[in-house]
């Protein structure tokens, strides 16, 4: 058990709806990272915040949509979906901001399903 | 473009064998690289490496880095079924723009036959 826990474990919903997916990372980290995993894409890093604030960016569509939280947890919105959204999204947390190299705990996943 | 290559996609050996997994990498403002190892659900991490030619080690487990070649190999030594997970290997660049800051290879599979 890393620390990290996402909400919900299975989600399953139809096209062109909008979920939202929560994270809460270990006690005391202050970075939060989306990651989307599929099968034919592997480990794609989405979007991280750091203290409220985000600090990067990656694949991530526009009509994804991330947030930090004063308390620090996170939520990662997905609206319009699409059949190929259907994935295992991760969260991850880190004790460190993104100017210093760190490891990363990942939460045990979200797996989506759009029918 | 900046991507990082593992190598072999998958590999089936036997207990007590030892294995060398591969990662290649080619990325603006290399910064470290990880391993990560994945079994059933969520990737759980082995090591960081930011410095060219120091080896990590952890029980059975090694890696190491080389900055020059841009590459790094995870060995694992007298291999246990336990083993059996994939091996994803990480890139974090220090973000250039703000973009694709963390690649991760597509994984290494391995299966350890008892």
């Amino acid at each position: 058990d890393s620390g990290v826990t996402q909400t919900p474990k299975h989600l399953i919903t139809a096209t062109g709806q909008r979920v939202t997916l929560r994270c809460s990372p270990r006690s005391g980290d202050l970075s939060v990272y989306w990651y989307q995993q599929s099968l034919d894409q592997g480990l794609q890093f989405l979007i991280q915040y750091y203290n409220g604030e985000e600090r990067a960016k990656g694949n991530i569509l526009e009509r994804f949509s991330a947030q930090q939280f004063p308390d620090l947890h996170s939520e990662l919105n997905l609206s319009s979906l699409e059949l190929g959204d259907s994935a295992l999204y991760f969260c991850a947390s880190s004790p460190w901001g993104p100017t210093i190299p760190n490891e990363q705990f990942f939460g045990p996943g979200t797996r989506l399903t759009v029918l | 473009e900046d991507k990082v290559v593992q190598s072999p996609l998958s590999l089936v050996v036997h207990e007590g064998d030892t294995v060398t997994l591969n990662c290649s990498y080619e990325v603006t403002n290399f910064r470290s690289l990880l391993w990560y190892k994945q079994e059933k659900k969520a990737p759980t991490f082995l090591f960081m490496l930011t410095s060219s030619g120091i080896e990590k080690k952890s029980g059975r487990l090694s890696s190491i880095l080389d900055k020059k070649e841009l590459f790094s190999i995870l060995n694992i030594t007298a291999t246990q079924t336990g083993d059996s997970a994939v091996y994803l290997c990480a890139v974090d660049r220090g973000a250039v723009n703000r973009d694709d800051k963390i690649i991760f290879g597509k994984g290494t599979r391995l299966h350890i036959l008892p």
